[in-house]
């Protein structure tokens, strides 16, 4: 059974760099995409971005000059990070497993979330 | 405002069948995904590629596409069908992802 297990600083000051870490338990870590997905209190699911096993990176292009996403292969973890931050970055953080495939991509496991709040 | 348009809210009797509409671009080249997300938790996968469901998903779920528009159906609905519904498909570059800003489905 695949597992996603997330945790982090929960909060943080404006300005400051959101810093989240997912581990993996069970299955391939080499074969599938790791994403990051949040999503503001009361408001829609937004896709942050996402990483292969090689270090390779897609982001989201409104978020893309402050994201960094990162890959432990040892670990079996991906990590987040989310510089300058401000309270519109207040939101409950999900990772996710990726499964590309030529037409079309689906997250079948998920992270328990954390919510980050960014105070003033 | 997302690149996938999702109607806000709807609403369908016990047993009865809801349609859940997904618009976009993208979507004449790529199929989505769709996830259920009940209060406090995290989203699932209930439906991916062409009509197709996760172990554990019901089989009144299921999905069908046409142009620019995919659609989940809720055949029987049930009252622990209610829920939000996001899609998710490419954008409109091809080359980043988004969501539709999400369904709600109350079961009356």
């Amino acid at each position: 059974q695949v597992q996603l297990q997330q945790w982090g600083a929960g909060l943080l000051k404006s300005s400051e760099t959101l810093s989240l870490t997912c581990a993996v338990y069970g299955g391939s870590f080499s074969d599938y995409y790791w994403s990051w997905i949040r999503q503001p209190p009361g408001k829609g699911l937004e896709w942050i971005g996402e990483i292969n096993h090689s270090g390779s990176t897609n982001y989201n292009p409104s978020l893309k000059s402050r994201v960094t996403i990162s890959v432990d292969t040892s670990k079996n973890q991906f990590s987040l990070k989310l510089s300058s931050v401000t309270a519109a970055d207040t939101a409950v953080y999900y990772c996710a497993r990726g499964v590309p495939t030529v037409t079309s991509m689906y997250l079948n496991y998920w992270g328990q979330g954390i919510l980050v709040t960014v105070s003033s | 405002s997302s690149e996938l348009t999702q109607d806000p809210a709807v609403s369908v009797a016990l047993g009865q069948t809801v349609r859940i509409t997904c618009q976009g671009d993208s979507l004449r080249s790529y199929y989505p995904s769709w996830y259920q997300q009940r209060p406090g938790q995290a989203p699932v996968l209930v439906l991916y590629g062409r009509n197709k469901r996760p172990s554990g998903i019901p089989d009144r779920f299921s999905g069908s596409s046409s142009g620019s528009t995919a659609s989940l159906t809720i055949t029987g609905a049930q009252a622990e069908d209610e829920a939000d519904y996001y899609c998710n498909s490419r954008d409109n570059s091809g080359n980043h992802y988004v969501f539709g800003a999400g369904t709600q489905v109350t079961v009356l």
